[in-house]
């Protein structure tokens, strides 16, 4: 079956250093994988896409990398900041139209940047 | 832009009741609308996918009698949870796709609604 792993444990990581979160999948070939960011309470907010022909892609302090032979993706944010703080999703989607592009979510990795 | 709200936010009701959820894209059209349910440290599970003017496509084991989806109009797709039960109270995520190049294949979410049943 598919399934999509990240970090199951909290990061914790002092401010201004890289946060690095990783999100592992078996079992499908994503056309594309998408990070989002949500705080408690409230929804996911979109960060990054990233393509299957695409190696890595970079926003402000954000930068995603795909490896499609190792079936892995990593998410950095450099220079962390305490507003950081938040779950981190890693989501995969397929270019399948009859799915209308459905989207799906690992757990998410807590990430805890302390000043 | 690409803003989804979600009405109510959140809403506690006794069991044997129905409740409506609305999830809205306020300034754009989507013809796509998916529904979340998020349980707590847990992953959001899709439930169904929203396609306007035809009917909810549900994922296994989501009952679509149980589960109603309306998607009359472009920018509002409705979630009814029927007869809701205890084990239903969970936080219910809405999002919309966009339909525009190049954030095609990106999802707008709402902040979501966190339903109690008592």
């Amino acid at each position: 079956s598919q399934k999509i792993e990240q970090n199951s444990e909290a990061l914790n990581i002092q401010e201004g250093k890289t946060a690095t979160l990783t999100c592992n999948y078996t079992n499908y070939s994503p056309a594309y994988l998408q990070w989002y960011r949500q705080d408690p309470g409230r929804g996911p907010v979109f960060l990054l896409l990233i393509r299957e022909n695409e190696k890595e892609k970079r926003k402000e302090r954000l930068k995603v990398t795909f490896d499609t032979t190792l079936k892995q993706s990593l998410f950095h944010i450099t220079a962390s900041q305490p507003a950081d703080s938040a779950t981190y999703l890693c989501a995969l989607g397929s270019s399948d139209s009859n799915s209308g592009y459905a989207l799906n979510f690992g757990k998410g990795t807590s990430l805890l940047v302390t000043p | 832009g690409a803003v989804v709200s979600q009405h109510p936010s959140r809403v506690i009701c006794k069991s044997g009741t129905s409740v409506k959820i609305e999830c809205r894209s306020l300034d754009f059209q989507a013809t796509t609308m998916f529904w979340y349910r998020q349980f707590p440290k847990q992953s959001l599970m899709l439930m169904a996918t929203s396609n306007e003017g035809s009917k909810a496509t549900y994922e296994q084991g989501v009952e679509k009698d149980k589960f109603l989806i309306n998607h009359a109009s472009l920018t509002l797709s409705t979630l009814t949870v029927t007869s809701a039960h205890p084990e239903d109270s969970s936080f219910y995520i809405c999002s919309a796709r966009g339909n525009w190049e190049p954030l095609y294949n990106e999802q707008f979410f709402g902040p979501g609604t966190r339903l109690t049943v008592l």
